[in-house]
């Protein structure tokens, strides 16, 4: 079945790095990806939509200047959380639209996740 | 008001219990509807989409009601593996948002 790979899975490093997360769908083509956040206890949040070859989509209250999204090519995403603060101490997580959703009967597949600790 | 809203939790339930799930969401135009399972510290898995007639699989049933933009997952004789969030989902449209609930915790006991 369809898979997403993301990368790295786990991320500790100080305070002011950037770092940057990729999305990759392994065996179909991802015209559409989805960035999420999610905080321990709580919902995952809906960060961004990542339209390759155009400027991605964030939702209300999401710095497009702290995550800058780049979808170059229709296997690839990237996230990259600029000037990372302890704050943004956070799961990661991307999926990617499924171009066959009405036969698979799954709208997104999502890659494993990335756990983002700042230190 | 969140858009789609469900109890917490957590539920605590001996194994063999039958245990349901409550969501609702609020906007009207909601195309589709799942229910996620995320286990700790994992990635969200689609458990079973849910449709107007109601569906089965296995131990799990779940229920729509689109007038009363009603949500349910009833999960019989539970078992041990069991334990974990439960994620109502809505979709809007086709190729749009997936908009999560904030999950229900489900701990099942031996």
């Amino acid at each position: 079945g369809a898979v997403v790979s993301q990368h790295p899975s786990r991320v500790i490093c100080k305070s002011g790095t950037s770092v940057k997360i990729e999305c990759r769908s392994l065996d179909f083509q991802a015209t559409t990806m989805f960035w999420y956040r999610q905080f321990p206890k709580k919902s995952l949040m809906l960060m961004a939509t990542s339209n390759e070859g155009s400027k991605a989509t964030y939702e209300q209250g999401v710095e497009k200047d702290k995550f800058l999204i780049n979808h170059a090519s229709l296997t690839l995403s990237t996230l990259t959380v600029t000037s990372a603060h302890p704050e943004d101490s956070s799961f990661y997580i991307c999926s990617a639209r499924d171009p066959e959703e009405y036969v698979s009967n799954q709208p997104q597949h999502f890659g494993d996740g990335t756990r983002l600790s700042i230190l | 008001r969140k858009e789609v809203e469900q109890d917490p939790g957590p539920f605590n339930v001996p194994e063999g219990a039958t245990v349901a799930f409550n969501c609702t969401y609020s906007n009207s135009a909601s195309q589709s509807f799942f229910w996620y399972r995320q286990d700790c510290r994992k990635e969200p898995k689609l458990l079973m989409s849910v449709y107007s007639s109601g569906n089965e699989d296995g131990r799990f049933t779940a229920q729509l009601n689109r007038a009363s933009q009603y949500i349910s997952l009833l999960i019989r004789d539970s078992k041990l593996s069991d334990s974990a969030t439960y994620l109502c989902v809505v979709k809007r449209a086709a190729g749009g948002k997936l908009i999560f609930g904030q999950g229900t915790e489900l701990s099942v006991k031996p």
